[in-house]
């Protein structure tokens, strides 16, 4: 299976501050028709995983464009430009490139 | 707007099914996305179970072997898990989520249903 690691697992950050978040996979997400299938979620306190970004760096309906993805091959990285309090919660990478499709570890964004 | 809705038992023993039904209003699961289940054990481990397509042919995470099946019920626009032979490691959070065929991500989920496993 593919592994997704995800760094830092968890993350202190003050409102307004830039934070990155790393996920990197034991193989190369490129898939044979020439996509990623590398997606971001992000999991608030007491609600289900709701899609933030797929294809790398595409942002969902909705999604602030202070979230933004960026990477290619195993290396990817979720970047969020001023973390607002919306913000706070457990972030994970998913692959879809692969079976069985796989999650990273997660990382929990908190307020410092 | 679509909405999916998990339920089924809290409570499982051991060695028996889990078996649990996602209600989905607001698309017909026919149409064409795919549909699955996915789990949060305590922690944030998060895993894939499976996935039955809007034609019904399933894929199964092979970690879970022979103990899955995901069937559905058109005419309810419900698709159900079924996880056989459960043990205290298959406490967790289940969730059913809408899958799109084009982009490759789950755009949709249910708000979840924690199964605890125990006698």
């Amino acid at each position: 299976d593919v592994v997704l690691t995800q760094t830092p697992p968890t993350l202190l950050a003050t409102i307004g501050q830039s934070v990155s978040i790393s996920c990197r996979s034991s193989q190369s997400l490129l898939h044979s028709n020439g996509n990623t299938y590398l997606n971001w979620l992000l999991q608030r306190t007491g609600q289900s995983p709701q899609p933030l970004i797929y294809l790398v760096s595409k942002l969902e309906s909705g999604v602030p464009n202070r979230f933004s993805g960026s990477g290619s091959g195993t290396d990817f990285t979720l970047k969020i430009s001023g973390v607002e309090a919306e913000d706070l919660g457990v972030y994970y990478c998913m692959q879809f490139t692969h079976y069985p499709w796989t999650f990273g570890g997660g990382t929990k964004l908190e307020l410092k | 707007e679509i909405q999916l809705q998990e339920s089924g038992p809290g409570l499982v023993k051991p060695s028996q099914s889990l078996s649990l039904t996602c209600s989905v209003t607001g698309y017909t699961i026919t149409s064409g996305y795919d549909w699955s289940w996915i789990r949060k054990f305590p922690g944030n481990k998060m895993e894939w179970m499976g996935y039955i397509s809007y034609s019904g042919s399933t894929n199964y995470n092979p970690s879970l072997k022979s103990r899955i099946s995901i069937t559905r019920d058109t005419s309810k626009n419900q698709f159900f898990l079924q996880l056989n032979s459960v043990t205290t490691e298959d406490t967790a959070t289940y969730y059913c989520a809408r899958w799109d065929r084009y982009y490759w991500y789950f755009d949709f989920w249910g708000p979840g249903t924690m199964v605890t496993v125990s006698s």
